[in-house]
């Protein structure tokens, strides 16, 4: 079946604009997850959701970064305000609950 | 805080060798280690091991964990130029089964 799909695939945009990411996961899948990943790391969580909740937030870094999943399937991360240092690539991730996580192609996002 | 530590960070190697990754973790309440390959964005799942499955075969790909010495081996035999890429090592933090928290990743170079 078709895996997570991620939308855009780059994305270049100014310092201050707004962005939104967007996330398809494998069908039948409930949980969904966002990365982000910079240059020479690993990725780092962001948040995770069951469902249409957002069950832990915690790892988004300050109060410009939002998601959502208001029908338990496609999310949107949303950053407001964006700066230099958000250019990283985001991923996506979904699984079935406590079970292995199955990424997307991420998108690139460059803050100018 | 949870952490996980790979090396080496990269690896130059000829089409043909055996390569051998390494990966060691400091986790609360271990859940089980995962590894990925990671080819220009997209990780792709290779093994997750836990306690009750700490060795994992796929073809030229195997995988270790040794929970004593809080660590995991990736193994890969004849190495082909299509297995160059970044292998990332995740694990569970937090006593969660879905937070992961990734290493930096070896990135392996197969030259033919």
């Amino acid at each position: 079946g078709a895996g997570v799909s991620q939308t855009p695939s780059n994305k270049v945009t100014e310092k201050g604009k707004y962005v939104e990411l967007r996330c398809d996961p494998i069908s039948g899948h409930t949980a969904l997850y966002w990365y982000r990943q910079s240059l020479g790391q690993g990725p780092e969580f962001l948040i995770y959701f069951q469902g249409t909740g957002a069950a832990d937030d915690s790892g988004l870094p300050n109060d410009r970064f939002f998601a959502v999943r208001p029908e338990g399937s496609v999310s949107t991360l949303k950053i407001q305000r964006t700066e230099r240092g958000d250019s990283a690539v985001y991923l996506c991730a979904s699984s079935r609950l406590g079970e292995t996580q199955y990424f997307g192609p991420g998108t690139r996002l460059l803050v100018l | 805080e949870d952490k996980v530590v790979q090396s080496p960070l990269s690896l130059v190697v000829h089409e043909g060798d055996t390569v051998t990754l390494n990966c060691s973790y400091e986790v609360t309440n271990f859940r089980s280690l995962l590894w990925y390959k990671q080819e220009k964005k997209a990780p792709t799942f290779l093994f997750m091991l836990t306690s009750s499955g700490i060795e994992k075969k796929s073809g030229r790909l195997s995988s270790i964990l040794d929970k004593k010495e809080l660590s995991s081996i990736l193994n890969i035999t004849a190495t082909q130029t299509g297995d160059s890429a970044i292998y990332l090592c995740a694990v569970f933090s937090g006593g969660s089964n879905y937070k992961l928290t990734f290493g930096k990743g070896t990135l392996l170079t197969v030259n033919p």
